[in-house]
């Protein structure tokens, strides 16, 4: 059973540039969030995908969008690249369940961004 | 605002040696605080994850509380290792009618020295 992938690995963009980062979740997971962790710093949520939708949005500008295919995988865009993007951006995947008291999310080893 | 708050940022331990991490949050209302153990560069790993009925959890080593009432968790390794350097991170979930949505703490990062 694969757990949360995430591609690619690693990136480097340049300024202005934009970005398309994957995420597959766990087997079973029909819900997806993102996350941004800058150097030295607790992960930030950006959003979470739900059934194809954006359920709920962090404070994150526009610049910053995301998709969930009928697979559950997701995608996050970044358009317009400023240096203060460089972060490892992380993807976790859980299962929503009405009433479910544990919240269980599950991450990926995430995707190393750098914009010079 | 919900906050997440955790202390110490960093900190250098022996290796045999004990220490405790505390996490002290605002998130309200509450369903679970959990922690995480998160290696440079690779995604976080759940160590613990507690209710607000429960008082303590302990996985291995790791052995975590939780005092509800004046919302404080912390976090005690026991018998240190090597590969306990990591960085731990305190997460609270905040229940919302939209789904969950957990508030992460900065992280205290942790160096075990031989």
């Amino acid at each position: 059973d694969a757990g949360v992938t995430q591609s690619p690995t690693h990136l480097i963009k340049t300024r202005g540039q934009q970005v398309t980062l994957r995420c597959s979740p766990k087997s079973g997971h029909d819900t997806v969030s993102w996350y941004q962790q800058a150097l030295g710093q607790g992960p930030q949520f950006i959003f979470q995908y739900y059934e194809e939708e954006e359920r709920q949005r962090g404070n994150f500008p526009d610049r910053f969008s995301g998709h969930q295919f009928p697979n559950y995988s997701s995608e996050l865009n970044v358009n317009a690249l400023l240096l203060g993007d460089s972060a490892l951006y992380l993807c976790a995947s859980s299962l929503s369940r009405t009433g479910a008291r544990i919240y269980e999310q599950y991450f990926g080893p995430g995707t190393r961004l750098t914009v010079t | 605002k919900n906050q997440v708050e955790q202390s110490p940022q960093s900190l250098i331990i022996l290796e045999g040696k004990n220490c405790t991490l505390q996490c002290n949050y605002t998130v309200s209302p509450f369903s679970n605080l959990r922690w995480y153990k998160q290696d440079t560069g690779r995604g976080p790993v759940s160590l613990t994850i507690m209710t607000f009925s429960e008082n303590t959890k302990s996985n291995g080593r790791y052995t975590a509380t939780l005092d509800a009432d004046t919302k404080q968790s912390s976090l005690h390794i026991t018998a240190s290792q090597l590969s306990d350097s990591a960085s731990y991170i305190c997460v609270v979930t905040e229940i919302k009618a939209a789904g969950n949505k957990l508030t992460f703490g900065g992280g205290t990062r942790v160096l075990v020295k031989p």
